[in-house]
This record gives structure tokens, sequence and C-alpha cells, in this order.
């Protein structure tokens, strides 16, 4: 079955730390994997997808087959990334979708 | 950006009448919208997926005949709930996707069932 774990429900770092979000997945084909990002008082949004391999305001996201794994990593982390943070898979052409349990992301000055 | 409006943000009402969601797409047509549940200090869990036209597909365990949804364009759809109880009271999130793109979200509907 398909699932997927975020081990932190609460991620506390210092400004200006590195910072890396936990998440593995469990599925049998070829996955699509996405961060989603809801800022306070904001709806949830796109940070990034594995497919782009793209980097968004300082974010990346590698996917590892090997281990199941697309970990969000930010070197640097900035008070403004305070947010929850949601990892996500889809199958079957984006038609079915499931979340992880979400990490929120507390960067202290 | 695409753009995902949500109607109402938030309903209060008695037990046993019906709530209808609204959920449109402003800037996109949306090939695929979903709707989602979410409790307190939980991750969002998916009640059905639409496609214009066609009936939804709901997840194991949502009931199609309390939870309808409509997807009547490629512009909207709307999630009614069927004779509400207390129980139903959750946030409800839509969003929408046109093919294989990315999900794009709105503010969800704060449900309250007195």
């Amino acid at each position: 079955a398909q699932r997927v774990t975020q081990p932190e429900k609460l991620l506390s770092v210092f400004k200006g730390a590195p910072v890396e979000l936990k998440c593995n997945y469990s599925y049998s084909g070829s996955p699509e994997l996405f961060w989603y990002v809801q800022y306070s008082r904001q709806r949830l949004q796109l940070l990034l997808r594995h497919i782009s391999r793209e980097s968004i305001k300082g974010f990346t996201a590698d996917l590892n087959k090997g281990e199941t794994s697309f970990h969000l990593k930010k070197p640097f982390a900035q008070e403004e990334d305070s947010a929850m943070y949601y990892c996500a898979l889809s199958w079957s052409g984006g038609f079915k979708t499931i979340f992880g349990a979400g990490t929120r992301l507390f960067v202290k000055a | 950006g695409a753009v995902v409006s949500q109607h109402p943000s938030r309903v209060i009402c008695k037990s046993g009448t019906s709530v209808k969601i609204e959920c449109r797409s402003l800037d996109f047509q949306a090939t695929t919208m979903f709707w989602y549940r979410q409790f307190p200090k939980q991750s969002l869990m998916l009640m059905a997926t639409s496609n214009e036209g066609s009936k939804a597909t709901y997840e194991q365990g949502v009931e199609k005949d309390k939870f309808l949804i409509n997807h009547a364009s490629l512009t909207l759809s709307t999630l009614t709930v069927t004779s509400a109880h207390p129980e139903d009271s959750s946030f409800y999130i839509c969003s929408a996707s046109a093919g294989d793109q990315p999900q794009h979200f709105g503010d969800g509907t704060r449900l309250s069932i007195l």
C-alpha cells in the first residue's frame, strides 16, 4: 500500500542552521513526490516537485529510490521558513495523492 | 499563478441540515478536483477525486451518499454534506489540477455542526 511517513511532528532550529525535513515513502511503481508548505494563515501551496529538480526559496529535495526517501533540505534556515511542511506522493497520473502527517518547522532567531 | 477559490470559508449550521461547499478554479481549467478533510493537528485526508463530467471516485470509508460531489464544469466542483451531524464538523479543503500538474489548493472551509 502507498504510504508517506514524516517522522518528525516538530522541528526547531536556529536561524542560519541547516535544516532537513525527512520524508519516506512506500510505493511499488514510479513515484511522483512533492513538498507542500503552509505558512501561518495561508493556504497550502506547492514548494517543489521531484521531477523539476529545482531549488525553491533555497530548499532542495532529492529523490532517493534506494532509500525510498525525499528529504527536504536547506543549508541556512531563515525565520520566514517557519511553517508546516507536507510531503506528498502522487500516482495514476496525479489522480491519486496521499499526504504525510506534516512537520512543523520553527526557526528561532 | 493558478488560483483556486473555495466558498464559504466558514459555516455554522444545525444538525440535520445540508451544507454545500464550492470550489472554483479561477484562471485555469481543472480537469481534476480533489476534496480533503483535515482533523485538528492531523494531515489532509483525501476524501474523493473527481473529473469534470464524470462521477467522483471516493476513498475507502468515505460515504458517497453523505458527501455528494458534483464536478459540473472544468472550473467548478461542489461538495454537499447531507444531513450533517456534529461528527461531520471538520476543515474541508479542495484542490484542483490540470492534467498531471501539481494541485492548487483553496483556503478551506471550516464546518461546524451544532
